[in-house]
């Protein structure tokens, strides 16, 4: 089992539609969880940051955090051309940042 | 400083020589990784540093990479011995106490 797994993709939603990325990971005992973006050629940025249980919301962006179930996930509301990236996971596990394969996601016109 | 800086930007070296890639953490942060990303392809995790100690060393691809870490800030990753599979861009970030990691902007190497 990889220790974070994203729905694989791509995704392709039109603008102003929400787009929806999933993500879980194996360490129950997990306590910090990251969006990060990536432009291609780029080094990832982070976007959100969820530690509790909930939702968290910033601008456009809402994380939802499910400690029980495993999950973290990241809504993209209003989506814009400039939206189109590479969207990664990423689990504090044992101390070590451990990332998900990657979303890409391509916003159309 | 201000960012995670990283040196060079970019390395071109001929096959079987040895490079040193460097990375300056953002200063207080204690955490520092290392990561490399091929062409197309997610983020490999290399290693991790906690203070100058590294407790994590699993994801280094063969004894002929290393890494240290000093006065608990720079960090080099060493590659002996370069392979043309070695080509890729590798990445730092770093962070305080399991919070948010940020990266520097990467060090594309190309072996030739």
């Amino acid at each position: 089992q990889k220790e974070v797994e994203q729905n694989s993709g791509p995704l392709s939603v039109p603008e102003g539609a929400i787009a929806s990325l999933n993500c879980t990971y194996s360490d129950r005992g997990s306590q910090s969880f990251f969006w990060y973006r990536q432009y291609s050629g780029k080094s990832p940025e982070l976007i959100m940051s969820i530690y509790s249980n909930g939702d968290k919301e910033d601008g456009r962006f809402t994380a939802q955090l499910n400690k029980a179930s495993q999950y973290v996930s990241l809504l993209i509301r209003d989506s814009q051309p400039s939206d189109s990236a590479t969207y990664l996971c990423a689990v504090i596990m044992a101390y070590k940042l451990s990332f998900g394969a990657g979303t890409t996601v391509t916003v159309r016109a | 400083g201000a960012g995670v800086s990283q040196s060079p930007s970019n390395k071109v070296t001929e096959k079987g020589k040895d490079v040193e890639l460097r990375c300056d953490p953002i200063s207080g942060h204690t955490a520092l990784y290392w990561y490399r990303q091929s062409l197309g392809q997610g983020l490999e995790f290399l290693i991790y540093f906690q203070g100058n100690s590294a407790p994590d060393k699993s994801g280094l691809p063969s004894d002929r990479f290393s890494a240290e870490r000093t006065g608990g800030s720079v960090s080099t990753l060493t590659i002996q011995r370069t392979q043309q599979e070695d080509s890729a861009v590798y990445l730092c970030a770093s962070s305080f106490n399991l919070r948010e990691a940020f990266f520097g902007q990467g060090t594309r190497l190309t072996v030739v």
